[in-house]
């Protein structure tokens, strides 16, 4: 069955630090995939998302690319803000009546 | 309504109890997820549904959790003889399924129960 695995947090960094959250899928097929975000005391909502190999989702200064060779879709930003510190969370989807197949979050705390 | 929409918001009920939560999706939206959200971080599948029947089920916890939904719209989460374990946030999200579908979830703000 379909699974994604990313880091287990949480992550610290201070403000303007890089950012990496790792994602890796097992899936059949070519499925999309997806990062949410759920800052504190909101509901989840779409980050970004790629459909296909090589794309590259974007989002807030965020990017993932959709790495089949490796089966990855990393998450990273350039220089976090305090106001990113959330939790992330990976997800996957392989079409038609399939469920969507998260990971199991990534909480990010973001420190002046 | 624009979004998902889940009440109660919040819940706060006696060890022993029933609870009933529910979870009305976005128009056209023929798939729906239950998902428990413990310590503000893991998301835990608990149940999908496409359309009216459940294909996978595997999440819930034991049989005093059960979930339903009618006309493929709105769904009840039931939890039976509540315990404390049970106090969590739990989140609906629905999507479009089929050919139409982009694997998009749409989240609905999540009703958070507190077992006493």
């Amino acid at each position: 069955g379909n699974s994604v695995t990313q880091m287990e947090g949480p992550v610290t960094l201070s403000e303007e630090a890089f950012l990496t959250i790792n994602c890796t899928y097992t899936a059949t097929g070519y499925p999309s995939l997806f990062w949410y975000v759920q800052y504190p005391g909101e509901g989840l909502q779409l980050l970004l998302k790629a459909t296909k190999a090589d794309d590259k989702g974007s989002n807030k200064g965020f990017e993932a690319t959709y790495r089949k060779e490796t089966t990855s879709f990393h998450l990273e930003k350039g220089s976090v803000q305090v106001s990113d510190s959330a939790v992330y969370f990976c997800a996957l989807y392989s079409g038609g009546y399939q469920k969507v197949t998260f990971g199991i979050g990534t909480k990010l705390q973001v420190i002046p | 309504g624009a979004g998902v929409s889940q009440s109660p918001s919040n819940k706060v009920t006696e060890k022993g109890k029933d609870v009933e939560l529910r979870c009305d999706p976005i128009s056209g939206h023929t798939a729906l997820y239950w998902y428990r959200q413990s310590l503000g971080q893991g998301l835990e599948f608990l149940i999908y549904f496409q359309g009216n029947s459940a294909p996978d089920k595997s999440g819930l916890p034991s049989d005093r959790f059960s979930a339903e939904r009618t006309g493929g719209s709105v769904s009840t989460l039931t939890i039976q003889r509540t315990q404390q374990e049970d106090s969590a946030v739990y989140l609906c999200a629905s999507s479009l399924a089929g050919l139409a579908a982009t694997g998009e979830l749409f989240f609905g703000e999540g009703s958070r129960l507190t077992v006493l």
